[in-house]
C-alpha cells in the first residue's frame, strides 16, 4: 500500500495524559502536513514539515502541542496534557514536493480525551 | 474569519442527475482550489484541481468551475451515482502562503437510487 499511513487510527486518553499520532508520507513525498477536524467541522491546517524541518506552524496551538518529521521514520505529532477539547480526528496528508498543490490524506487519527 | 464557504451543509439528487456543490471564498490571494471527498471514518480524498489561470477543468464525470470575479467555484458530478453520496470539501491554496490547504465546511451529498 502506497498511500499515506496513520496510527493508530483510534486513540484514547485520559486528560492530562500525553497522545503520539504517527504518520507515514507515501512513498516519494517528502512534505507532510497535519489537519485537525472537530465534529461537524473543516479540516483546519496545522503544521507543515519536510524532513527535519518545521516550515510553517501558524495553525498549531501555541502550548501542548509540537511536531517532527524526522530524517528516519515517520512524522508525529505530540499532544501533551491532552484535554477534552482536544478530542478531534487528525488527518496527516503528505505532497511530492513544495511546488505540488496536491495534498493526499491517511485516514487519520481519532483521537478521544476522557 | 472563514475564508472559504461552502453555503449549503447538504444536498440530495436524484440518481443519473447533475449535482452541483459550491464554494465561495474571500481571500483573493488563493491562486489554487481543489475538491475532495470524504467517507465517514476515512480521510480526504482528492477529486479535481483548477488553477486560477484557467475557469474550467474537466475528469470524466467531473467538472470544477471557477469564476475568479465572484469568488465562486463549482463541482459539478454528472451523472450521479449512489457511491458519490458523501462529504466534499472544497479548498483553497495561495502561493504567498505555502502549501497550506483552507478548507471549507463541506457538503453533505446523498444521491438517491
Amino acid at each position: 500500500n502506497a498511500g499515506v499511513m496513520q496510527n493508530p487510527r483510534h486513540l484514547v486518553r485520559r486528560r492530562g495524559q500525553e497522545a503520539r499520532l504517527r504518520c507515514s508520507p507515501m512513498k516519494g513525498h517528502s512534505h507532510v502536513y497535519w489537519y485537525r477536524q472537530l465534529p461537524e467541522e473543516g479540516l483546519k491546517f496545522m503544521v507543515y514539515l519536510q524532513k527535519e524541518n518545521i516550515i510553517d506552524e501558524s495553525g498549531m496551538p501555541k502550548e501542548r502541542f509540537s511536531a517532527e518529521f524526522p530524517k528516519e521514520g515517520p512524522s508525529i505529532l505530540r499532544i501533551q496534557q491532552v484535554v477534552r477539547g482536544d478530542s478531534a480526528a487528525y488527518f496527516c496528508a503528505s505532497s511530492r514536493n513544495s511546488v505540488s498543490y496536491e495534498q493526499y490524506f491517511g485516514p487519520g487519527t481519532r483521537l478521544t480525551v476522557t | 474569519d472563514q475564508q472559504v464557504k461552502q453555503n449549503s451543509p447538504s444536498l440530495s439528487v436524484q440518481e443519473g442527475r447533475i449535482s452541483i456543490l459550491n464554494c465561495d471564498y474571500t481571500n483573493s490571494m488563493f491562486d489554487y482550489f481543489l475538491w475532495y471527498k470524504k467517507y465517514p471514518a476515512e480521510g480526504p480524498t482528492f477529486l479535481i484541481s483548477i488553477s486560477s489561470i484557467k475557469d474550467k477543468n474537466e475528469d470524466g464525470r467531473f467538472t470544477v468551475f471557477l469564476n475568479k470575479s465572484a469568488k465562486h467555484l463549482s463541482l459539478h458530478i454528472v451523472p450521479s451515482q449512489p457511491g458519490d453520496s458523501a462529504v466534499y470539501f472544497c479548498a483553497a491554496s495561495a502561493n504567498n502562503a505555502g502549501n497550506m490547504l483552507t478548507f471549507g465546511g463541506g457538503t453533505r451529498l446523498m444521491v438517491k437510487p
